[in-house]
């Protein structure tokens, strides 16, 4: 069993709505959550960083962590075209990066 | 500031060939991280390099080897390639060790395709 399993997708769209991408991971050690962006042929960009249980708002995106439940989501408010990418998460902790297998979504106009 | 910049960004080879990839991190950073990133497998954690040392290394083959030099440059070697080594090579630069709370930032990587 994977320790980061990510909702695999793919998901599409329409321009405007709500996104919700989510990740489960079995190791406590992880104490440190990321969401990249990956474009097609680009290497991952980070998107948010954060390493409590709660919500982290970055303009139109917010992390979600819930450490008891060990459970991350990235909520993407009013998407647009341009958010159309595959999205990875990724978790650090005992010295290691894990990452999920990615979402692609596709917004469409 | 720079980012992360991986050379060469294509390369083609064939069976049994080895293969030099180099990353150079962003300026101050001093671990660097080497993934494989494939459809079928993901990304998947080859090695980490801080301060000329190998810090960490995934389930890969000897074949797959790294070095750090002291100005934090990387290079990544790839021996006796094979059919399944075509991937995308990423490097991800930190200012410590990934494993802490450093945020990892990625090169736009290596495509390699073996022949």
């Amino acid at each position: 069993q994977k320790e980061v399993e990510q909702d695999p997708g793919p998901l599409s769209v329409p321009e405007g709505a709500i996104v919700s991408l989510n990740c489960t991971y079995s190791n406590s050690a992880f104490q440190y959550f990321m969401w990249y962006r990956q474009y097609s042929r680009k290497g991952p960009e980070l998107l948010m960083y954060t390493y409590s249980s709660g919500n982290k708002e970055d303009g139109r995106f917010t992390a979600q962590v819930d450490k008891s439940s060990k459970y991350i989501s990235l909520f993407i408010r009013d998407s647009q075209p341009s958010d159309s990418a595959t999205y990875l998460c990724a978790m650090m902790g005992a010295g290691k990066s894990t990452f999920g297998d990615g979402t692609t979504l596709t917004v469409k106009p | 500031k720079a980012g992360v910049t991986q050379t060469p960004r294509y390369l083609i080879k064939t069976r049994g060939q080895q293969v030099t990839l180099s990353c150079s991190p962003i300026s101050g950073h001093r671990s660097v991280s080497w993934y494989q990133q494939t459809p079928g497998q993901g990304l998947q954690f080859l090695f980490e390099y801080f301060s000329e040392t190998q810090r960490n290394k995934g389930n890969f083959p000897g074949r797959f080897s790294g070095r750090q030099f002291s100005n934090s440059r990387s290079e990544m070697n790839v021996s006796t390639l094979e059919l399944g080594d075509s991937a995308l090579y990423l490097c991800a630069s930190s200012l410590g060790v990934a494993g802490g709370r450093n945020e990892q930032f990625f090169g736009p990587g290596t495509r390699l395709t073996v022949l």
